[in-house]
């Protein structure tokens, strides 16, 4: 079935530069798109979203691009910091309003 | 502060038994939703609720129990017909047709 998935399970990055974490997603029907920040022992929080008649957002430090051709998703830290290591998810929405599918997750360690 | 507030933050059950996850939130939202994360998996839906005393299976509610008699309140029961309930649980909340979920800090479940 379509799904949501990642390119890397782990992502090593120094302090102080720029992070890149990829999402590829399957179903060309889906029409939103968002990036969850988990940090050890906690729950996911927000971080930016995105919906499919946009192909760039950003936010403070982040930013999410959107390619519909390829049908892939990246979110962009930048001047990673080490209280940016945590793990990432991107999910999509199949059914408006209440089903989120959610990828396994990319681990960001940020080295100082 | 407005927030989801899970607990306990961890659970032992023992065989054949079964355990309720609490989860209230106080952000006014009509739904919420139960997940369950697996470790290197990706967040599962269990159950969700668009309005009081209505609520859907999601994609593993096998095993699992709801009720939602308050806007606040959408407790989580774990019954001994879960033959693998170790895992992480999280419940979320949104407004209503939003995409965005707001999720609480977790359960860790654990079977003695």
């Amino acid at each position: 079935g379509e799904s949501v998935g990642l390119h890397l399970p782990t992502l090593s990055v120094q302090e102080g530069d720029n992070s890149i974490i990829n999402c590829a997603y399957s179903n060309s029907a889906s029409d939103y798109f968002i990036w969850y920040k988990q940090e050890s022992g906690k729950g996911p929080q927000f971080i930016i979203d995105i919906r499919s008649n946009m192909d760039k957002r950003q936010g403070q430090r982040v930013t999410v691009l959107l390619n519909k051709t390829v049908k892939h998703l990246s979110l962009q830290i930048a001047a990673t910091q080490p209280g940016d290591s945590a793990v990432y998810f991107c999910a999509e929405n199949w059914e408006y309003g209440n089903k989120l599918v959610f990828g396994a997750g990319t681990i960001l360690r940020v080295k100082s | 502060d407005g927030g989801i507030t899970q607990s306990p933050k961890y659970l032992f059950r023992k065989e054949g038994q079964n355990v309720t996850l609490s989860c209230e939130q106080n952000l006014n939202h009509d739904a919420m939703y139960w997940y369950r994360q697996d470790p290197g998996q990706g967040l599962r839906l269990i159950y969700y609720s668009q309005i009081v005393n209505d609520f859907q299976k999601g994609d593993i509610a096998e095993g699992y129990s709801v009720s939602r008699e308050k806007k606040e309140s959408f407790p989580l029961t774990v019954t001994s017909a879960q033959k693998n309930p170790t895992a992480f649980y999280l419940c979320a909340s949104s407004l209503r047709n939003d995409e965005k979920l707001f999720f609480g800090s977790g359960t860790q479940l654990s079977v003695l």
